[in-house]
């Protein structure tokens, strides 16, 4: 079974932090992703990455970075946090092919309020 | 702008009926749509998907309907259960495209 683990469920941060949330999968999937979920907006994808070192950016990536410097880990960055920042934050990763049409398997989430 | 869109934010259903949800898209360069189901404070599973050569896919008590000309997709749960309480997503992708883009979610509750 694909695990797909996000290294913290919930954490409050304040204005201007610099945060890091870490994601980390155990199935050699080549397809890595990281979206928000805000009530009324469903699922927002920030960036993703198909290959280590590939980043690409997705519908909301002002605010945010990203990095994969191993196939299994991909890490999304907050360089300067804000208050419209807070929200659920899901990692996702597939592996069937780089159309995106591999089923995406999601951890668990991490919450994030920015204070 | 909302590519996909699910119009209806909630849906009761008593136990035993049959569940429908409704999602709606605009790009008509997606070829392919899934449905994720979300528990609170878990991420979304794959629940069923269906490819724009087909209308129909059926997985157990779930069917997925894809109406291509209306733009318009449907899930079926029949007969619904407690456990499908949850949200409900769909999403779709275009070809040559990584990306899966979200609905908005429909938050089914089964009445027993």
């Amino acid at each position: 079974d694909v695990k797909v683990t996000q290294s913290s469920r919930y954490l409050v941060k304040r204005t201007g932090e610099k945060v890091f949330l870490e994601c980390v999968q155990d199935m050699d999937h080549e397809n890595m992703f990281w979206y928000r979920q805000d009530p009324g907006l469903g699922l927002r994808l920030i960036y993703f990455s198909y290959d280590v070192k590939m980043k690409e950016k997705g519908d909301i990536p002002e605010g945010y970075s990203v990095s994969r410097e191993k196939k299994e880990r991909f890490s999304l960055i907050l360089e300067s946090a804000s208050t419209n920042q807070t929200s659920m934050y899901l990692c996702a990763s597939s592996g069937s092919d780089r159309t995106g049409k591999g089923h995406l398997h999601f951890g668990e989430g991490s919450w994030l309020t920015v204070v | 702008d909302q590519q996909v869109k699910q119009n209806s934010p909630s849906l009761s259903v008593q136990e035993g009926r049959i569940s429908i949800l409704n999602c709606d898209y605009t790009n008509s360069m997606f070829d392919y749509f899934l449905w994720y189901k979300k528990y609170p404070a878990e991420g979304p599973t794959f629940l069923i998907s269906i490819s724009s050569i087909k209308d129909k896919n059926e997985d157990g008590r779930f069917t997925v309907f894809l109406n291509k000309s209306a733009k318009h997709l449907s899930l079926h749960i029949v007969p619904s259960q407690p456990g499908d309480s949850a949200v409900y997503f769909c999403a779709a992708s275009a070809p040559g495209n990584e990306k899966l883009t979200f609905g908005t979610g429909t938050r089914l509750t089964i009445i027993p």
